[in-house]
């Protein structure tokens, strides 16, 4: 079974500064998805950003970017030019590719709350 | 996108009561994912609802505690049923829209059991 694994529970950034958050995952499968899914207060969740592992290409969405290091099944997540609505809840997910697209659903991990100071 | 509704968007509710929560969503879907977000950890998936089938549900769920409909191709419910404060948390249903090649969330209901 797959699994999805957040090691820091909580992590601060200072406002304009570039943070960094850690995913790891493990799977024997060769291609699939991960994402990561921000959570505010309001508690939707919202996409981030995605990236297909048959892609060797990092995803950038803007000021949100992924480092994807498929052998090393790492997939974190870099916020630059911090801001403070980026404050929430950011979840890694996995999503296999067995069941058609996207049609499987989601492996989170236990999720990191960012905090971003003034 | 897909934008997704639930109703309600919480409640309190006493214990040995259910409650259904309902899933809209603005396309036709085939596949609907209901999950549970207990306060302050992750999402677990609770079950599959396909239309025209039955649901399938994740290991720690049934269909008894968890029965899921899906009458048609955008609306599902899941009722919570005899609840207990083990129950309390919030309950989010998800979409699989091919096109997109994502997943999308409708707002959650949070559920509160005295």
């Amino acid at each position: 079974a797959q699994t999805v694994t957040q090691s820091q529970p909580e992590m601060s950034v200072q406002e304009a500064e570039t943070v960094t958050l850690s995913c790891t995952y493990d799977t024997s499968e060769s291609d699939y998805y991960l994402f990561w899914y921000k959570q505010p207060p309001s508690r939707q969740m919202i996409l981030v950003i995605r990236q297909e592992a048959y892609k060797q290409q990092n995803a950038t969405e803007n000021r949100f970017s992924v480092n994807f290091q498929k052998a090393a099944k790492s997939f974190s997540l870099k916020i630059s030019d911090s801001q403070l609505g980026d404050a929430a809840m950011y979840f890694c997910a996995y999503r296999s590719t067995l069941y058609g697209g996207s049609q499987g659903n989601l492996i989170f991990g236990k999720g990191t709350k960012l905090s971003v100071k003034p | 996108s897909a934008v997704i509704s639930q109703k309600p968007s919480r409640d309190i509710c006493q214990r040995g009561t259910s409650l259904t929560i309902q899933c809209q969503v603005d396309s036709q879907v085939t596949m609907m994912f209901w999950y549970r977000q207990q306060p302050g950890q992750s999402l677990t998936l609770i079950a599959t609802a396909n239309q025209g089938s039955e649901a399938t549900y994740e290991s720690g769920f049934v269909i008894d505690k968890f029965p899921i409909s899906r009458p048609n191709l955008t609306f599902s419910t899941l009722t919570v049923s005899n609840m207990s404060p083990e129950d309390s948390s919030i309950y989010l249903c998800s979409v699989g829209v091919r096109v997109y090649n994502e997943q999308f969330f409708g707002p959650g209901t949070r559920l509160t059991v005295l």
